[in-house]
């Protein structure tokens, strides 16, 4: 069955450091999300993509982070300069159609820490 | 106003029963609906999805939606210790594709 998957399963930074997340979605979905979930708390939408460009991104997606897929499998998520407050774990998720159902399906995440 | 409410819990309930789970949102536009699992450091893993009022059935597992209420609630029949996790409520609009998910359930099913 297709999956999701990201890499790597776990970073560790230092503040003020950049890192990028990395997923491979589903091979003939179109579109990608990331969302975070801070320890104890719920799953929060950061942004969606489709046909190559940002679709709707939250509060949260500030200037410093950006997305992009560089070819035709993988889709990434950039932190320029990490906070403490940056420490979740990052979920990539794609979906066929996003009107309707659309079901988005999970990546197994990226446990970030910035120290 | 919380876009997406659920009763954090935890739930508890004997193994065998039936598990009641509880979800109202906010947005009236709103169209589709799922039901995630979450185990402990996990990622969600979708259960059920419902778009129309009624109920829907899947296995062990019901889904009814109210949207005149702004309700959607999960039952889980025959519950099973395996069954123990958090389950997210989440929402979608009928434009865009953003999951607004609920702070979760978490049910504890006891052998």
């Amino acid at each position: 069955e297709p999956e999701v998957t990201q890499t790597p399963s776990h970073q560790v930074t230092q503040m003020g450091q950049e890192v990028i997340l990395r997923c491979v979605p589903i091979s003939n979905h179109l579109y990608f999300y990331w969302y975070r979930q801070i320890l104890g708390q719920k799953v929060e939408f950061l942004v969606s993509f489709y046909n190559n460009e940002i679709s709707e991104k939250s509060e949260i997606f500030d200037d410093q982070f950006s997305v992009e897929r560089p070819d035709g499998s993988n889709f990434t998520l950039k932190i320029r300069s990490t906070k403490l407050e940056d420490s979740a774990m990052y979920f990539c998720a794609s979906s066929d159609v996003i009107a309707g159902g659309g079901t988005q399906y999970f990546g197994p995440g990226t446990r970030l820490t910035v120290l | 106003q919380k876009e997406v409410e659920q009763n954090s819990g935890p739930l508890s309930v004997p193994e065998g029963a039936i598990a009641s789970l509880n979800c109202t949102y906010s947005d009236r536009v709103s169209q589709s609906f799922f039901w995630y699992r979450q185990y402990s450091g996990k990622s969600p893993e979708l259960i059920m999805s419902i778009y129309s009022n009624g109920d829907k059935e899947d296995g062990r597992f019901t889904a009814q939606l109210n949207k005149a209420s702004q309700y959607v609630s999960l039952l889980i029949r025959d519950s099973q210790p395996s069954d123990s996790a958090t389950y997210l409520c989440a929402v979608k609009g009928n434009q865009g594709g953003k999951l607004i998910f609920g702070q979760g359930t978490e049910l504890s099913v006891k052998p």
